[in-house]
């Protein structure tokens, strides 16, 4: 089945540094990957849409400056949280698309910012 | 407003029994909707997605009913297992744009 590679699962960045995480489609080209970040005891909220060789389009309040996404390939997304705080320090996770078959998720991202 | 609720936080229940979990949605109508398990510090995995013009659908224990005039969904687990505690989401796309908009999710345990 679709399998998509997110990494890392777990870091750990001070205040004020920048943290790239990585969603790779292995077996399917994904032309368009969704970011979601979720809180504790909290459901999925969408952050934003990356969509293969233009710009992501971002939900309603998310800081498109301080979370920067790329997807310069079918294969790879990436999304940046630039100058991170503590407040940022959250779960992850990327899905795409692959049809009658639902989303596919990556196994997310811990991200904690000491 | 638009909202999409899932019933109770945790739901307790014996193995052996069934499961039912709720999904309750207002001001939407969307083209299908979808179940989700997700395990502790994991991402949802997918398990069914239900059209709007079907009204159940099965996947080995699992089925899924789907009522557009009630915008509900209801997910049954039968003959439950301590292996099926897990927090269980549902989620519709609200806009055809394949953006998937989660419920709060449903915690189940299944006591042996």
């Amino acid at each position: 089945g679709a399998v998509v590679s997110q990494h890392p699962s777990r870091v750990i960045c001070k205040s004020g540094t920048s943290v790239k995480i990585e969603c790779r489609s292995l077996d399917f080209q994904a032309t368009t990957m969704f970011w979601y970040r979720q809180f504790p005891k909290q459901s999925l909220m969408l952050m934003a849409t990356s969509n293969e060789g233009s710009k992501a389009t971002y939900e309603q309040g998310v800081e498109k400056d301080k979370f920067l996404i790329n997807h310069a390939s079918l294969t790879l997304s990436t999304l940046t949280v630039t100058s991170a705080h503590p407040e940022d320090s959250s779960f992850y996770i990327c899905s795409a698309s692959f049809g009658d078959y639902g989303y596919t998720f990556g196994s997310g991202t811990r991200l904690t910012v000491v | 407003s638009q909202k999409i609720e899932q019933n109770s936080e945790a739901l307790n229940i014996q193995e052996g029994k069934t499961a039912t979990l709720t999904c309750n949605y207002t001001n939407y109508s969307p083209a299908y909707l979808q179940w989700y398990r997700q395990d502790p510090g994991r991402g949802p995995v997918f398990l069914l997605l239900i059209r709007e013009n079907e009204k159940e659908k099965r996947k080995e224990r699992l089925k899924v009913t789907f009522d557009t005039t009630l915008k509900q969904s209801l997910f049954h687990i039968t003959a439950s297992q301590p292996a099926d505690s897990a927090t269980y989401l549902c989620a519709l796309d609200s806009s055809n744009t394949g953006k998937l908009i989660f419920g709060q999710g449903t915690t189940l345990q299944v006591k042996p």
